[in-house]
Parts: structure tokens; sequence; C-alpha cells
């Protein structure tokens, strides 16, 4: 089955860039989704990037993949202390369902 | 307005009993799932509905009953609750088709003692 790996913990200071990566086994997945998750809440959707693309940006957020390697990475620039939650990166499959599969989560800890 | 809500936030019961989650939105979306989330954060898809009609049945106990009567409510029946049980379920809805973003419920958080 699928499986999408990341690490456990990311620490940085205020105001640098945050690197959070992720490593998928799928190599159908269609697209790759970022969620945040803050403590004792849901899910919130941050960015998703197309199989076909290298490199996605939003504002804040650049999301590069790279599809020969199956790795997706999550830079968040000028890290803030909101930024901190738990960050999970999800593959979709090309099988039916909209199934997704979802990394192990990285907890990111922004330090003043 | 919640898109996505689920009742009730939080649930401690006694093993052996029987629970129930609700979900529902208002997204007007056709497809719902359930995930579940253990202590270790870790997330995994139980179940997906397609207008009413079950698409994914991950490896789940047939303890765990999802019931849809209409594709805006998804509930989650769990029957003879076990310690193991104990985690955070999330509800989320999404158009049908690939790249539909799933938009999460903000989760119940279940406690059997």
């Amino acid at each position: 089955g699928e499986d999408v790996e990341q690490s456990l913990f990311l620490s940085v200071r205020e105001g640098d860039s945050s690197v959070i990566n992720c490593t998928y086994t799928d190599s159908s997945s269609t697209y790759l989704y970022w969620y945040k998750q803050e403590p004792g809440a849901g899910l919130q959707l941050l960015t998703y990037i197309f199989s076909n693309m290298d490199m996605k940006q939003d504002q804040r957020l650049t999301v590069l993949l790279n599809k020969k390697d199956k790795h997706l990475s999550l830079r968040i620039a000028d890290t803030q202390t909101g930024d901190s939650a738990i960050y999970f990166c999800a593959d979709q499959g090309r099988g039916g369902g909209n199934k997704l599969t979802f990394g192990t989560g990285t907890q990111l800890k922004v330090e003043l | 307005d919640t898109a996505v809500s689920q009742t009730p936030k939080y649930l401690v019961t006694q093993m052996g009993n029987d629970k129930s989650i609700k979900c529902e939105q208002n997204l007007g979306h056709d497809t719902m799932y359930w995930y579940k989330q253990d202590s270790k954060k870790f997330l995994k898809i139980m179940f997906s509905y397609n207008n009413k009609e079950l698409i994914i049945n991950e490896t789940v106990p047939n303890r765990f009953s999802p019931k849809s009567p209409d594709k805006a409510h998804l509930n989650l029946h769990i029957n003879s609750l076990e310690l193991g049980d104990s985690a955070v379920y999330f509800c989320a809805s999404s158009q049908e088709g690939p790249k539909e973003t799933q938009y999460f419920g903000p989760g119940t958080r279940l406690l059997v003692l």
C-alpha cells in the first residue's frame, strides 16, 4: 500500500524559513496536499500541487515536488509563532473514492 | 456558518458501550469521509461515502458502522467500544473527483475508559 513519511519535529526561530519534508511511495499520485493542524483543532488545507507541477507558490508558502524522487517539501517564509502546529502532507492516488493517505505529521515549533 | 460540523465534540464512555458520532456538511458536497487520528497523531481513512453509497471501507472492525441518511450527513456508530477506540475522529467532505479539496470537521475526541 501507499506510504507517506515525514520527520516528526522541526524547530525554527521566528523570522527564519521553515522547510518541512515529505516522501511518498505511490507512483500514481495525482495531487499532493499540505494540511495544518493547530492544537485541539481540525485540519486546515494550506495548499496542494498537481503531480505534473514541480513548484507552486502561495504567499509565504512554497511547495516543491520532485516526482522522480517522490519528495515533496513545504517552505514557510518568515515563520511566525502562529505557524506552530502539526503539518501533514497527504497523497491522493488514482484509486476510487478520493482517498487521502496522510503522512505521520511534522510538529513545527517556532521559538522567539 | 460551520461548513463541516460534528457532534459531540467530546465523548467519554465506558468499555462495552455503543455510541454514535454525527457529521453534517452544508457545502453541497457529494462525498463524505471518516478518518481516525490516534494518540500519535497518525491519521488514517476509515470510510468514504458518495451520494449515500459506500466507496471506501478500509480495514476497520465491523463494530464500526457508518450510516448516511442523506448526502449531507454521515454518522458513525460504534458498538461494544474498546480501549483502543480512543482517538480523535474527523469527518470530512468534498465534491466528487480528483483535485477536489477535502474539508475537515473539528473532530470528536473519544475516550473509552
